[in-house]
C-alpha cells in the first residue's frame, strides 16, 4: 500500500539552525499538508499547499516557516532560524483532492537545543 | 474554518468495558469526519472516517462512530475495550481544511 514518507525520522539541532524536513506524498495526490505535534498536546495544522502554491496557512506558519515541492516528488518544510518552542513531531500528509481522506507520515521529530 | 472539540481529556477503562468518546464540531457547511488512533511513540492512523450514507460507520480493530447532524457530533464507540487499545484518539474535521480535536487519551487497565 503507497504511504507517506518522511525524512529525518529524528534531527537534532542548536537553536538559530535552519532545518529542512523532508517528505514524499503518496504519487498521485495533488494536496500535501503540514503538521505538528508538541509533546502531549493536539496535533495542530500548519500548512497546505496544492497546485504549487499554500493554499492556506495557520498562524503558526509564520515567516520562519516556508514550503516547498522542489521537483516532482518531494514536498518540504524549512525553518529558517529555530527556536527552542519549535520542538516537536512534523507530520507530513496528502491526499488525492480537497474533502479526501489525509494519509499521515510517520512524522519527525526535531528537538531543537 | 471549522472547530473541533473533544469532551474528554482522559478516559480510564478496566478491559471489557465499553468506549464512547465524545467529538463535536462547529461548520456550517458539509464535513468528511475522522477519527485517528496514536499509539505510544506511534505515528497517526486512521482508525475510520465518514463522507457519506450510513450515518454509522464501522472502522478497524472492533471501533464504529456514529455521525449526528442535527448535534454535529460524531462519537467513537467500542463496546468491550482492551489493553491494547491504550492510545491516543484524534477526532478530525475536513471542511475548509483538517482540523484535530484536542485529543483524548485512553488507559485500559488489564
Amino acid at each position: 500500500e503507497p504511504e507517506v514518507t518522511q525524512t529525518p525520522s529524528h534531527q537534532v539541532t542548536q537553536m538559530g539552525q535552519e532545518v529542512i524536513l523532508r517528505c514524499v506524498p503518496i504519487s498521485n495526490h495533488l494536496y500535501f499538508y503540514w503538521y505538528r505535534q508538541i509533546l502531549g498536546q493536539k496535533v495542530e495544522f500548519l500548512v497546505s499547499f496544492y497546485n504549487n502554491e499554500i493554499s492556506e496557512k495557520s498562524e503558526i506558519f509564520d515567516d520562519q516557516f516556508s514550503v516547498e515541492r522542489p521537483d516532482g516528488s518531494n514536498f518540504t518544510l524549512k525553518i529558517r532560524s529555530t527556536k527552542l518552542e519549535d520542538s516537536a513531531m512534523y507530520f507530513c500528509a496528502s491526499s488525492r483532492s480537497s474533502g479526501n481522506t489525509i494519509y499521515f507520515g510517520e512524522g519527525s521529530w526535531l528537538t531543537v537545543v | 474554518a471549522q472547530s473541533v472539540s473533544q469532551h474528554n481529556h482522559h478516559v480510564i477503562l478496566s478491559e471489557a468495558a465499553s468506549l464512547e468518546l465524545g467529538c463535536n464540531y462547529s461548520y456550517g457547511g458539509t464535513v468528511n469526519l475522522f477519527w485517528y488512533v496514536q499509539y505510544p511513540g506511534q505515528h497517526l492512523q486512521l482508525l475510520l472516517k465518514y463522507f457519506s450514507g450510513d450515518p454509522l460507520v464501522k472502522g478497524i480493530k472492533g471501533f464504529e462512530a456514529e455521525f449526528i447532524k442535527s448535534k454535529f457530533s460524531f462519537n467513537l464507540r467500542k463496546p468491550s475495550v482492551q489493553w491494547s487499545d491504550t492510545a491516543e484518539y484524534f477526532c478530525a474535521v475536513n471542511g475548509d481544511d483538517m482540523r484535530f480535536g484536542a485529543g483524548t487519551r485512553l488507559t485500559v487497565k488489564p
